[in-house]
């Protein structure tokens, strides 16, 4: 099955610095690759998804990056601000019929100093 | 539109009991998911179900089971609680894609057994 790997596990940045978040998976089949933010006591935020045949997708400070080849793919976070402060989640979909299943990394718990 | 509610949110039970939680998915959406969030194995699937019919599952136990009603609404039961099925129980609710879903998480249910 998936395996979705995740790193670094813990990222501190200061305030207005960027912060990049690193996955590899594993199945090829694998095309759509979700990233979730989770702040304590609630359940994961969709933040910005892509999908195998894109390479790279940005939402104002957020963009992620695939690379379908080496089956890696990126968060990055430019101008961080306290509130971004968070457990981040990268994820992939299953391949053929299963595309309703996502395999999570273990989470990055990112911090922003002021 | 109204998120993803789940209830209850909080819940204490003695091993050997059975629990049943309950998901009420996104109006429209037609799919839902359950995972199981833990500090030690991070965010597992445990199963979809789609138009009343489960159709993906997870490596758990027997013990977990699952069904969704014609509203789209979905309720997992866990029976002979067990002290490792302490977690954050999470359910998600699926905009269905041509080949892939988004899926959209709400606050979970937080189950304690003691």
């Amino acid at each position: 099955g998936e395996n979705v790997e995740q790193h670094p596990s813990t990222l501190s940045v200061q305030e207005g610095d960027s912060a990049v978040i690193k996955c590899t998976y594993s199945d090829s089949a694998s095309n759509y690759f979700p990233w979730y933010k989770q702040e304590l006591g609630k359940g994961p935020q969709l933040i910005i998804d892509i999908r195998s045949n894109v390479g790279e997708k940005k939402d104002q400070r957020i963009a992620v990056t695939l690379n379908k080849t080496a089956k890696h793919f990126s968060l990055h976070i430019t101008e961080t601000q306290p509130e971004d402060s968070a457990v981040y989640f990268c994820a992939a979909n299953a391949g053929g019929t299963s595309y309703g299943k996502l395999t999570f990394g273990q989470g990055t718990i990112l911090t922003v100093h002021p | 539109k109204a998120g993803v509610t789940q209830t209850p949110r909080y819940l204490i039970k003695t091993r050997g009991q059975q629990v049943t939680l309950s998901c009420s998915p996104i109006s429209g959406h037609r799919s839902v998911s359950w995972y199981q969030q833990t500090p030690g194995q991070g965010l597992q699937f445990l199963f979809e179900y789609f138009s009343e019919t489960q159709r993906n599952k997870g490596n758990f136990p027997g013990r977990f089971s699952g069904r969704q009603f014609s509203n789209s609404r979905s309720e997992m039961n866990v029976s002979t609680l067990e002290l490792g099925d302490s977690a954050l129980y999470l359910c998600a609710s699926s905009l269905e894609r041509v080949t892939y879903n988004e899926q959209f998480f709400g606050p979970g249910t937080r189950l304690t057994v003691l």
